[in-house]
């Protein structure tokens, strides 16, 4: 089992949908949770970080955590063509320093 | 403010070529974590610096190495290159290594071609 999962994709929504993108995790006392977007060529950029139980808004943008299910999401309301991207679920494990990362969903916004 | 900075931002080396990269942090950042990724994948880590001292190394062979000077910059190492290190070389940027709010920002990387 992967220590971060995530759906490849591609995930198509049209331009102004809400896009959905899921991510699990297998260590349960895991604390620290991050959304990253990366540009085909460029380097990750850190969206959000979530801590605790539910939901955490920036923007567009919704980050919802779910520990007892090891389960965090990012919620993009009225997507935008330039929210085309592969977006990046990491994880800090209990007792590490590092981030774990998924391989990423790349999404696809259709105008 | 300046982000993370990271050069060279392309080399192209060959087999068993030895190679350095290097990043500066965020200004104000003492620590600073260094990550592969191949195309396709999420980024994986190799190490983590703070205040000069090794905080972090993950599942890389020996054949990589890294250090942070005083002024917090830090120089990734990777000796006898093989195919399989090509890849976008990441460095990451943080105030200090703490065990729930520590967030990373990566630098625009290093893209590194062995042929």
């Amino acid at each position: 089992q992967k220590e971060v999962e995530q759906n490849s994709g591609p995930l198509s929504v049209p331009e102004g949908a809400i896009a959905s993108l899921n991510c699990t995790y297998s260590d349960r006392g895991s604390q620290s949770f991050f959304w990253y977007r990366q540009y085909s060529g460029k380097s990750p950029e850190l969206i959000m970080s979530i801590y605790s139980n539910g939901d955490k808004e920036d923007g567009r943008f919704t980050a919802q955590l779910n520990k007892a299910s090891q389960y965090v999401s990012l919620l993009i309301r009225d997507s935008q063509p330039s929210d085309s991207a592969t977006y990046l679920c990491a994880v800090r494990p209990t007792g590490r320093r590092a981030l774990t990362f998924g391989s990423g969903t790349r999404l696809q916004v259709q105008p | 403010d300046a982000g993370v900075t990271q050069s060279p931002t392309h080399l192209i080396k060959t087999r068993g070529q030895q190679v350095t990269l290097r990043c500066s942090p965020i200004s104000g950042h003492k620590s600073v974590s260094w990550y592969q990724q191949v195309l396709g994948q999420g980024p994986q880590f190799i190490f983590q610096y703070y205040e000069k001292e090794e905080r972090g190394r993950g599942n890389f062979p020996d054949r990589f190495s890294a250090r942070q000077f005083p002024n917090y910059s830090s120089e990734l190492n990777v000796n006898a290159l093989l195919l399989g290190d090509s890849a976008l070389y990441l460095c990451a940027s943080s105030a200090a290594p703490r065990e729930r709010a520590e967030t990373q920002y990566f630098g625009p990387g290093t893209r590194l071609l062995v042929l």
